[in-house]
């Protein structure tokens, strides 16, 4: 089974209401910001970006939110599906360089 | 069919021993990254490419080589499996353009290598 994220923090919400996924970035030149959803057996997938010079950005039933201030992350999702499960990780990225900081990431459990 | 396509998916293999592990993608990137995924940790870079002349280190290189076949090829090879190198491992692609700097990294669905 899949061994990555034992010891994950744990979201648990009901299927139909929204989800909120937070993320706390650690370098405040950080300009670009990354949600994934990662699926047991599988690689990270896209779900959505936000630039810096953006508050919040809106996808399809998802929504982030950037608050530069207290370097903090939201990842919204609306209606959340069975198929949400998964595990919900940020990533962080500068301008001009190479390097994209990733977290650890949370675990999303939709309860039927 | 995927865009970033690793091959193999899982590999158990010795102390000692040489693997490699391959990634193709259809994506038409130039930039290309190795990361190491282990629980409770969040990825770490081993290897980076900006195009087929450019390779760089990441964070974690020791032990790890790599090989940029062709745009669209980037393989990771481990000359001499330690236990410790057990972990997932993932590629990843991204798009580059001068007008929008950061983009998004695509990935493979990982190989799982264990190493006895």
């Amino acid at each position: 089974g899949e061994s990555v994220g034992l010891h994950l923090p744990t979201l648990s919400v009901q299927e139909g209401d929204n989800s909120i996924i937070n993320c706390a970035y650690s370098n405040s030149a950080s300009d670009y910001f990354i949600w994934y959803k990662q699926e047991s057996g599988k690689g990270p997938q896209f779900i959505i970006d936000i630039r810096s010079n953006m508050d919040k950005r809106q996808g399809q039933r998802v929504t982030v939110l950037l608050n530069k201030t207290v370097k903090h992350l939201s990842l919204q999702i609306a209606a959340t599906q069975p198929g949400d499960s998964a595990v919900y990780f940020c990533a962080e990225n500068k301008s001009g360089t190479y390097k994209y900081i990733f977290g650890t990431g949370t675990r999303l459990k939709v309860l039927a | 069919d995927a865009d970033v396509t690793q091959t193999p998916r899982n590999r158990i293999t010795k102390t000692g021993k040489r693997i490699m592990l391959e990634c193709s993608q259809t994506k038409g990137h130039d930039r290309m990254y190795w990361y190491r995924q282990d629980p409770g940790l969040g990825l770490q870079l081993i290897y980076y490419s900006f195009d087929v002349k450019d390779i760089n280190k990441g964070e974690i290189s020791d032990g790890y080589s790599v090989s940029r076949q062709a745009q669209a090829k980037f393989s990771l090879s481990l000359e001499s499996a330690i236990p410790n190198q057990t972990a997932l491992y993932f590629c990843a692609t991204s798009d580059f353009s001068f007008f929008i700097w950061n983009q998004p990294q695509h990935f493979g669905d990982g190989t799982r290598l264990s190493i006895l």
